[in-house]
């Protein structure tokens, strides 16, 4: 069955330093991956895919199939970086898509000034 | 700039009570979801519809729990009798098929509930 894993529920950092949250995911198909994020008091919201390879708001994302992971980084991070962060993975319906997401648990991200 | 609408925001039931949820997706999206928020367990889908039928309710307890679209622009989430383990935000999610948007889900605002 599909999992996706996000070991920190809890990530807190100081503002410019890089931070990383990290996503697993056990999957034998082929997997698409997503970042979402939710902001205090906002609606949940897509921060980027694997397939789209850009970096909004200075994370980026990169689907390393060796490891099965798809960790979340931004190299120097900011106070308003503070958020939930969501990883979630898609299945390969044989082609159909339905657009059934999975998600992690969940990372509290924090940025201190 | 379309928008998944729920209602209510917030309800504060006791329990035993029957407590209903909805749901209006976005224009034009065929699939919807229902995910329930927690803190120990994050998001977890409790149903999905497609073009209005159900594709996956394993995630919901059946005892309890019921999902339904009647029409496109509404889909319910029903709990009935409540339970104060049902504590938590409700969201409901809809995506659409086809080009850059699909599998991307665009999320309301969620229900927030309290079960007493």
């Amino acid at each position: 069955a599909q999992r996706v894993t996000q070991p920190e529920k809890l990530l807190s950092v100081f503002k410019g330093a890089p931070v990383e949250l990290k996503c697993n995911y056990s999957y034998s198909g082929s997997p698409e991956l997503f970042w979402y994020v939710q902001y205090s008091r906002q609606r949940l919201q897509l921060l980027l895919r694997h397939i789209s390879r850009e970096s909004i708001k200075g994370f980026t994302a990169d689907l390393n199939k060796g490891e099965t992971s798809f960790h979340l980084k931004k190299p120097f991070a900011q106070e308003e970086d503070s958020a939930m962060y969501y990883c979630a993975l898609k299945l390969d319906a044989g082609g159909t898509s339905y657009g059934k997401l999975t998600f992690g648990q969940g990372t509290i991200l924090t940025v201190h000034p | 700039d379309a928008r998944v609408t729920q209602t209510p925001r917030h309800k504060v039931t006791e329990m035993g009570q029957e407590v209903t949820m909805r749901c209006q997706p976005i224009l034009g999206h065929n699939t919807v979801f229902w995910y329930r928020q927690t803190m120990m367990q994050g998001l977890e889908l409790l149903a999905y519809f497609r073009n209005r039928a159900p594709l996956d309710d394993s995630g919901m307890p059946k005892d309890r729990f019921s999902a339904e679209m009647p029409d496109a622009t509404l889909a319910t989430l029903k709990i009935q009798p409540s339970e104060p383990r049902d504590s938590a935000v409700y969201f409901c999610a809809s995506s659409g098929t086809g080009g850059s948007g699909a599998n991307v889900l665009t999320f309301g605002a969620g229900s927030r509930l309290t079960v007493l």
